[in-house]
């Protein structure tokens, strides 16, 4: 049963770089055809997509946050990463990562079906 | 980009009726390529339905999704009380969007 772990710090000073990672267990990030995501919740509201990257390094951006993310992916560890620039109290919310089965490849079940617990993130000086 | 809307944004019903949220899309959606989600306090959303109306891995059966295009539904035949929480509708694959949620509440 594949499960995901979030971590990183909690606290990013505004202007600084939130860096979060998510933590592969019980399966090969590279198996599959799945789209390794992250997305967001600020507080009390509905939740943000992020991006995604595929275990090629491939990655696709929500525009309105484009010019601050990346999102990579390292194998050898099982892991994927986040990075947000230039963040401001705006960006404080929970960070979830999540495993997506895109339409179109050969699999049993679709969409987000696995979620890590998620990691709150707080931007203040 | 397409947009989802959902409605309404609360809905208070009681144990045992049954609920209806709908999810609107500003274009279609590709072959129903369409979720939901619950979600409770604290929690992580949860994998309901996709392809709009298939039931993800052990989702009661009171959980039935439907519709296509652009207009589709959500309905929990008798609620029970752990059904109450936020619902998401999501348009999955390159661009993975999701509606802004409907709260289901206890009446």
């Amino acid at each position: 049963q594949v499960q995901l772990q979030e971590s990183g710090p909690g606290l990013v000073k505004p202007s600084q770089t939130l860096s979060l990672t998510c933590t592969v267990s019980g399966g090969s990030i590279s198996s599959g055809y799945y789209y390794w995501s992250w997305i967001r919740q600020h507080p009390g509201k509905g939740l943000e997509w992020i991006g995604y990257t595929y275990y090629s390094g491939s990655t696709y951006y929500n525009p309105s946050l484009k010019s601050r993310v990346t999102i990579s992916v390292d194998t050898s560890k099982n892991q994927f990463s986040l990075k947000l620039s230039s963040v401001t109290a705006a960006d404080t919310a929970v960070y979830y990562c999540a495993r997506e089965i895109p339409p179109g490849v050969p699999a049993v079940i679709y969409g987000m079906d696995v979620w890590g617990q998620g990691t709150t993130v707080t931007v203040s000086s | 980009e397409i947009v989802l809307t959902q409605s309404p944004g609360t809905l208070c019903l009681s144990p045992g009726e049954r609920a209806t949220l709908s999810c609107r899309a500003s274009q279609s959606v590709s072959s129903s390529y369409l979720a939901w989600y619950q979600q409770k306090p604290g929690q992580a959303p949860r994998l309901l339905i996709y392809g709009a109306s298939s039931r993800a891995t052990g989702i009661p059966d009171r959980f039935s999704g439907s519709g296509s295009g652009t207009d589709f539904t959500l309905t929990i035949s008798r609620l029970e009380p752990e059904d109450f929480a936020v619902y998401y509708c999501q348009q999955y694959g390159n661009s993975p969007f999701f509606g802004q949620g409907t709260k289901l509440e206890i009446k």
